[in-house]
């Protein structure tokens, strides 16, 4: 079946960085972009970025330029998520979630149709 | 950016209810609007998507209505399974942004 199977929890350091994967499986690897997005604690839900695995261009959320890099492994169909110069409120839970998309009278819509279980970053 | 709201932040209500939850975008995304169910511990579940179209798996009380800046999720009889918190999310422009969710509670 169709799944994301992300790394397991991080403990880090203030300054330090961290690295999460997420291993797809169960569909073409290329074929969909994977979204990153974030929960810290009692919070909400923040958008950090979208690669796409086929060519690996990536398109990251203003707030974390210059900090997070996201690439991939098209041979083991992993996405990687690398987030640098940790402070405290980068303590969350970090999913990946696949871009599913429908086209709707000549429109494309997208939404994430699968999601990773969570990896939880804790940043002490 | 493009700003999601959410309304109200939570509400309390019984099985059986009929349950509305409204998302305004600050501008407008068309029908690029998305609503996810959350669980606690758990990862984010896709309920409609494209405003107003089901996911496959998805009970039929839930219904998406609204384009442009407007847009509503409603349960239409609540059952147990369904006290969770939801978000909606614009599909329309990077940054992709979530609402600050809906808590729905037991009364």
């Amino acid at each position: 079946q169709v799944q994301l199977v992300q790394s397991g929890a991080e403990v880090k350091k203030p300054g330090a960085s961290v690295k999460v994967s997420c291993k797809a499986s169960g569909y073409t690897f290329t074929i969909y972009y994977i979204h990153w997005v974030r929960q810290a604690p009692g919070q909400g839900l923040e958008w950090m970025g979208i690669i796409n695995p086929s060519g690996g261009s990536t398109i990251y959320a203003q707030k974390f330029q210059g900090r997070v890099t996201m690439t991939r492994d098209t041979s083991t169909s992993t996405v990687y998520m690398e987030l640098s110069s940790l402070r405290s409120e980068d303590t969350a839970v970090y999913y990946c979630a696949r871009r599913g998309g429908i086209i709707m009278t000549h429109i494309n819509y997208f939404y994430m149709d699968v999601w990773g279980k969570g990896s939880t970053v804790t940043v002490s | 950016d493009i700003q999601m709201t959410q309304s109200p932040s939570s509400l309390s209500a019984s099985v059986g209810d009929r349950v509305t939850i409204s998302c305004r975008a600050s501008q407008s995304i068309a029908s690029h609007l998305n609503w996810y169910q959350q669980k606690p511990g758990r990862a984010p579940n896709l309920l409609i998507y494209a405003a107003s179209n089901l996911q496959i798996g998805v009970p039929s009380r839930f219904s998406g209505s609204g384009s442009e800046t407007d847009f509503a999720l409603t349960i239409s009889s609540l059952q147990p399974e369904d006290f969770a918190t939801y978000y909606c999310q614009q599909s329309y422009s990077s940054p992709q942004t979530f609402g600050q969710g809906t808590k729905v509670e037991i009364k």
